[in-house]
C-alpha cells in the first residue's frame, strides 16, 4: 500500500525569509512523487515531480524539492518567499505497480501562510 | 483555452435529487478522472477511465455513476444525493495510464446538497 504523510498542517513564514513543507511516502514499489499547490477556490497545480531521475527536482516559481530513498522523504523548498505564494501545498504519490497504477494518493495538504 | 473544464461550477441542490457534472479535456489525454475533495481539503480518487473504460472505482457508492462517451469527456452523474455528497469534485486527466504521468486538474465543480 502507498501513503504520504505531511507532517505541518500549516507553516507561516514571513516574506523573503525560506520556506520548508515536509512530506514523507511510504510506497510498496518505486514512487513517483509530486507537489501540486492550490490557492483558494481553484484547482490544483502541478509545482514539480520526481520519476526516478534526478532526486533533486525543479519547479516552478522558485520551488525545489529533494527526494532522499534512505529517509523516504520529499520535502519542498524555496529560497525566499513571496506573498503569492500563500496557498494550500500537497504531496503526492503514484503508484507505480499492483492494480491501482497510476493512482494518485494525496497528502493532508499544508497551509502556507506569507507574512508581510 | 482552458485545458480541463467542468460545468457546472457550482450546484446547489436539495437531497434526493440527481444531479450531475461534466467534464471535457481538449489535451488529447487518454485518461481522465474524479476526484472528491471534502471539507477538511483531502483529495481521495473515485474514478479513473483509461480510453473511455474504468479503471478504477475506489469503493463509491453506486449511486455515483461515470460515463465516458468519448476519450475527451467524463461525465459523473449521482443518483439520490445525500448530505455526505457535498464537496469540491474535481475532474483531472494525464496523457496515458502511468505514474509518472502529470496529471492536469480541472476547476473544480462545488456540489451543496441541502
Amino acid at each position: 500500500a502507498q501513503s504520504v504523510t505531511q507532517l505541518d498542517s500549516h507553516v507561516s513564514v514571513s516574506e523573503g525569509t525560506p520556506v520548508l513543507l515536509r512530506c514523507n511516502y511510504s510506497s510498496s514499489y518505486s514512487p513517483s512523487l509530486f507537489w501540486y499547490v492550490q490557492h483558494p477556490n481553484k484547482g490544483l497545480q502541478l509545482l514539480l515531480k520526481y520519476t526516478s531521475a534526478a532526486t533533486l527536482v525543479k519547479g516552478i516559481n522558485g520551488f525545489e524539492a529533494e527526494f532522499k530513498k534512505s529517509e523516504t522523504s520529499f520535502h519542498l523548498t524555496k529560497p525566499s518567499a513571496h506573498m503569492s505564494d500563500a496557498a494550500e501545498y500537497f504531496c503526492v504519490v503514484s503508484f507505480a505497480g499492483g492494480t491501482s497504477y497510476g493512482k494518485l494518493t494525496f497528502g493532508q495538504g499544508t497551509i502556507l501562510t506569507v507574512h508581510p | 483555452d482552458t485545458a480541463v473544464s467542468q460545468t457546472p461550477k457550482y450546484l446547489v441542490t436539495q437531497m434526493g435529487n440527481d444531479k450531475s457534472i461534466k467534464c471535457e479535456q481538449n489535451l488529447g489525454h487518454d485518461t481522465m478522472y474524479w476526484y472528491k475533495q471534502d471539507s477538511k481539503k483531502f483529495l481521495k480518487i473515485m474514478f479513473s477511465y483509461n480510453n473511455k473504460e474504468l479503471i478504477i472505482n475506489e469503493t463509491v457508492p453506486n449511486r455515483f455513476s461515470p460515463k465516458s462517451p468519448d476519450k475527451a469527456h467524463l461525465n459523473l452523474h449521482i443518483n439520490s444525493l445525500e448530505l455526505g455528497d457535498s464537496a469540491v469534485y474535481f475532474c483531472a486527466s494525464s496523457l496515458r495510464l502511468a505514474a509518472n504521468n502529470e496529471q492536469f486538474f480541472g476547476p473544480g465543480t462545488r456540489l451543496t446538497v441541502l
